[in-house]
């Protein structure tokens, strides 16, 4: 069965340091996978997605994330976060066209000073 | 090029009455999908949509909830006799034909009463 598994509820982290998220997944399929970022009261903007290729993906606001097939996992980094990242952070499944997507639960980004 | 648009941004709605929510796809997009997010979950996959067709609607409830998406115009994903557990946020993507990525509209907020 397709799921994705975000195994970090909520994070708090200080402006400057860096920044991990977790994302595992189960797929029956060449997964394709992305993350998104949602901010209060606001959609789904897509941070970046991995298809096939180099497995170290760079995306917008400076995220990157690394696939590690092996591991199942796609995991979402950034050097030096910054206090506008504190948003929510959807890692999500999907395959080829017109498939649906599976969502994590998403982890919840705190950023303090 | 304008992004997807959801209206309303927020409906409130009494139990029993029926909610009406549109996405209008971005251009050129003739792929739509509806998911809901449940407070401090995840985004559920509902439908999906071509024009004038619905795809997949292994998400949807067997009752109550119905979509679709005409030649013109925009989707619109209907609930029926609503109830308090259909508050959530409701969500629409869309995406060029053959396309593996979605991108999110700002959603629709309902709230039943």
């Amino acid at each position: 069965a397709q799921s994705v598994t975000q195994p970090d509820i909520h994070i708090t982290v200080s402006e400057g340091a860096s920044l991990e998220l977790r994302c595992n997944y189960s797929y029956g399929a060449t997964p394709y996978l992305f993350w998104y970022v949602q901010s209060p009261g606001q959609g789904l903007q897509l941070l970046l997605k991995y298809f096939s290729g180099d497995t170290l993906v760079q995306g917008i606001k400076g995220f990157e994330a690394e696939f590690k097939r092996s591991q199942s996992s796609f995991n979402l980094r950034k050097p030096s976060v910054h206090w506008s990242d504190a948003a929510e952070y959807f890692c999500a499944v999907g395959a080829n066209t017109g498939n649906q997507f599976y969502f994590g639960t998403g982890t919840s980004l705190t950023v303090i000073p | 090029n304008a992004g997807v648009m959801q209206n309303p941004r927020h409906l409130v709605r009494r139990r029993g009455q029926e909610a009406r929510l549109r996405c209008s796809p971005m251009k050129g997009h003739s792929h739509v999908y509806w998911y809901r997010q449940l407070p401090e979950e995840g985004l559920k996959f509902m439908v999906y949509l071509q024009k004038e067709n619905i795809i997949d609607e292994s998400g949807m409830p067997k009752e109550r909830f119905s979509a679709e998406f005409p030649k013109e115009g925009p989707s619109i994903l209907r609930i029926q006799q609503v109830v308090r557990g259909d508050s959530a946020a409701y969500f629409c993507a869309s995406s060029l034909p053959a396309s593996d990525t979605q991108y999110f509209g700002p959603g629709t907020r309902l709230t039943v009463l």
